[in-house]
Formats: structure tokens, C-alpha cells, sequence
């Protein structure tokens, strides 16, 4: 299949070590974000979200950090799987009603 | 488990023709999107829709690009005429409302468009 992200930075990581994927955001107005997983030839896939009024939450190996007077958001993976292989999307919104903006996205590549 | 069909998944089509997608949302949701996607680059956001209306079409060239949701349900994506620049992955995307708070957005698999 095709490669996505041809000039997106990229994080290389070996097996079953932890990854750390960071976001900068641009709009302070925006109150909640979402991390997608994008594979190739695939439409972005659903991670994790945030609220504004959280600085973290966990998912099954996943975590979303949140700091908001740095604009600052990052995903934390867990035991880093051969499968965790994909483009890594932040998006940001409000959560009334205005548009979902994603930023540049991260390859993440994972050694066996 | 609920999914946001698209179609066609592929489409190559010649310049200055007329190419049209098909978007069904998931069930009951009221927010749907459309986005561009460059090799290499984030989904970029065309068209937004709430229910029947359009929300945010600020980016969407709109001399060759129209976008309709006539029931509030699927929705359709054209583009008339096609320019080679216009090569990319069209995503959509729906969400639901819980009272007045967004939710995440699941997106479709997307259509590639080849223009030549």
C-alpha cells in the first residue's frame, strides 16, 4: 500500500518500549482533543479524547496528556506493539460545535 | 459495529471531468464532515454539516466543489471540474451530540482520487 506521512517527523521505537508522541495546538478557544491513528490507505482511526477540564486520562496503554498554558498534548504508549505502526494524528476542537483541525501527524515505527 | 461508509474507494477520473463521492454517516449522527487528505500530509477539513446545514465551508474551493446533505443523513461530494491538483484522499467523517458537547469523530476509509 501507499505511505502515508512521506514528510512528517518520525519516531522510531523498539518493541515493548514506551512511546511518547507530542502536539502542539494553535487555538486556545479549543476544548477538546483527539488523538488518531492513521494506517496506510486507511481513513484515521479513533484513539483517545480530552476535555479541557482534565490534564489526563488513561486508556487500555494509551494516555493523553494535556497541558493547556503551553498548548501542549501528547500520547503515551505503553508496551509498544509491531502493530502500533501508523501515522499519529492530534486534533483539536471545541466542543460547541466548531470544526475538528488536525495537526502535521508523527510516523511511529516500531523494531522488532 | 456501526461504521461511516464511502464510496467508491478508488476513482480515476481524466481532468475537467465531473467526479462525484457518497458518503453514508453512522446512525443518528448529526455532525458530518468532509476532508481532503495529501500524501503526507493531516486531514484537512472541506465542508462541515449539522443536520441538513452547512456549519463551515470556508474551505471549500467553491467554483469546482459543492457538497449536499439533502435529508440530514448521507451526503454527497463533487467536484466539476477535476484538476490534477485535486488528486488526494476524500475522508468523511460523523459525529454525535451529547446535549450540546462534541463527541469523536469516526471517519470512513476513504476515496482516493487519482485525476490524470
Amino acid at each position: 500500500g501507499e505511505s502515508v506521512g512521506l514528510h512528517l517527523p518520525t519516531l522510531s521505537v523498539q518493541e515493548g518500549d514506551n512511546s511518547i508522541i507530542n502536539c502542539a495546538y494553535s487555538n486556545s478557544a479549543s476544548d477538546y482533543f483527539i488523538w488518531y491513528k492513521q494506517e496506510s490507505g486507511k481513513g484515521p482511526q479513533f484513539i483517545i479524547d480530552i476535555r479541557s477540564n482534565m490534564d489526563k486520562r488513561q486508556g487500555q496503554r494509551v494516555t493523553v496528556l494535556l497541558n493547556k498554558t503551553v498548548k501542549h498534548l501528547s500520547l503515551q504508549i505503553a508496551a509498544t506493539q509491531p502493530g502500533d505502526s501508523a501515522v499519529y494524528f492530534c486534533a483539536e476542537n471545541s466542543e460547541y460545535g466548531n470544526k475538528l483541525v488536525f495537526g502535521a501527524g508523527t510516523i511511529l515505527r516500531v523494531k522488532s | 459495529e456501526a461504521e461511516v461508509a464511502q464510496s467508491p474507494r478508488y476513482k480515476i477520473t481524466e481532468k475537467s471531468q465531473a467526479v462525484a463521492f457518497w458518503c453514508d454517516p453512522i446512525s443518528g449522527h448529526a455532525t458530518l464532515y468532509w476532508y481532503r487528505q495529501i500524501l503526507g500530509q493531516g486531514p484537512e477539513l472541506l465542508v462541515q454539516f449539522q443536520d441538513e446545514s452547512v456549519v463551515d465551508d470556508s474551505q471549500l474551493p467553491k467554483d469546482r466543489f459543492s457538497a449536499e446533505r439533502l435529508k440530514g443523513v448521507d451526503s454527497t461530494l463533487k467536484i466539476q471540474p477535476a484538476e490534477l491538483g485535486d488528486s488526494a484522499m476524500y475522508l468523511c467523517a460523523s459525529s454525535s451530540l451529547q446535549g450540546t458537547l462534541n463527541t469523536e469523530a469516526f471517519f470512513g476509509q476513504g476515496t482516493r482520487l487519482t485525476v490524470v
